[in-house]
């Protein structure tokens, strides 16, 4: 069964640096999505991508965020400069159409990211 | 004041038991989910629904679209089920997101 993939699993940063993200989306899915959990709270939506562009981001997705599907394939999140709030998992999700509201999302299982 | 609310938080049960795990939402909404997250945090879509009742395995999710509430029930409930059950919304105005709930933690014990 197709998935979504995403790496690491694991990312320890001091704080500062910068972190990318990876997802790897089923093949033929159109939308996709990043999505945030820190310890102990709800998962939070951070932004939707659709045709190499953002459809809609939250307000969490300030400027230090960004996202980009450099080779077709892969869909990733950038932090320019990591603050210890950033801390948390971060989930990649994709669907096939309709956008995710009216379609089931597949999730990744998550990249843990740990700032120092 | 929380768009999702879910009750209970925590659940305790006993090997056999019947589950039922509540959801409310204060939003118009195109559609309900309910997801399944892991102890090691990943995450996996159960079901998608915008009325009525599906049935999937021992899993059974329903919808009541005037009263916007849907419950998650598990008949006969085994260990392996013990998860944190986790419902989100799509708005009907439109909006890509999902907006989730706090989730429950189900232990299920032998």
């Amino acid at each position: 069964e197709p998935e979504v993939t995403q790496t690491p699993s694991h990312q320890v940063t001091q704080m500062g640096q910068e972190v990318i993200l990876r997802c790897v989306p089923i093949s033929n899915h159109l939308y996709f999505y990043w999505y945030r959990q820190i310890l102990g709270q709800k998962v939070e939506f951070l932004v939707s991508f659709y045709n190499n562009e953002i459809s809609e981001k939250s307000e969490i997705f300030d400027d230090q965020f960004s996202v980009e599907r450099p080779d077709g394939s892969n869909f990733t999140l950038k932090i320019r400069s990591t603050k210890l709030e950033d801390s948390a998992m971060y989930f990649c999700a994709s669907s096939e159409s309709g956008g995710g509201m009216r379609d089931t999302q597949y999730f990744g299982p998550g990249t843990r990211l740990t700032v120092l | 004041k929380n768009e999702v609310e879910q009750s209970p938080q925590n659940l305790t049960a006993q090997e056999g038991e019947f589950i039922t795990i509540n959801c409310s939402y204060s939003v118009g909404i195109s559609a309900l989910h309910w997801l399944q997250q892991h102890p090691g945090g990943g995450i996996v879509s159960l079901f998608m629904l915008s009325s009525g009742k599906k049935k999937h395995g021992r899993l059974i999710a329903t919808i009541n679209i005037q009263e916007k509430h849907s419950s998650l029930h598990i008949t006969a409930s085994h260990p392996r089920d013990s998860a944190v059950y986790i419902c989100a919304v799509g708005h009907r105005s439109g909006s890509e997101k999902l907006v989730f709930g706090k989730g429950t933690k189900l232990t299920v014990n032998p």
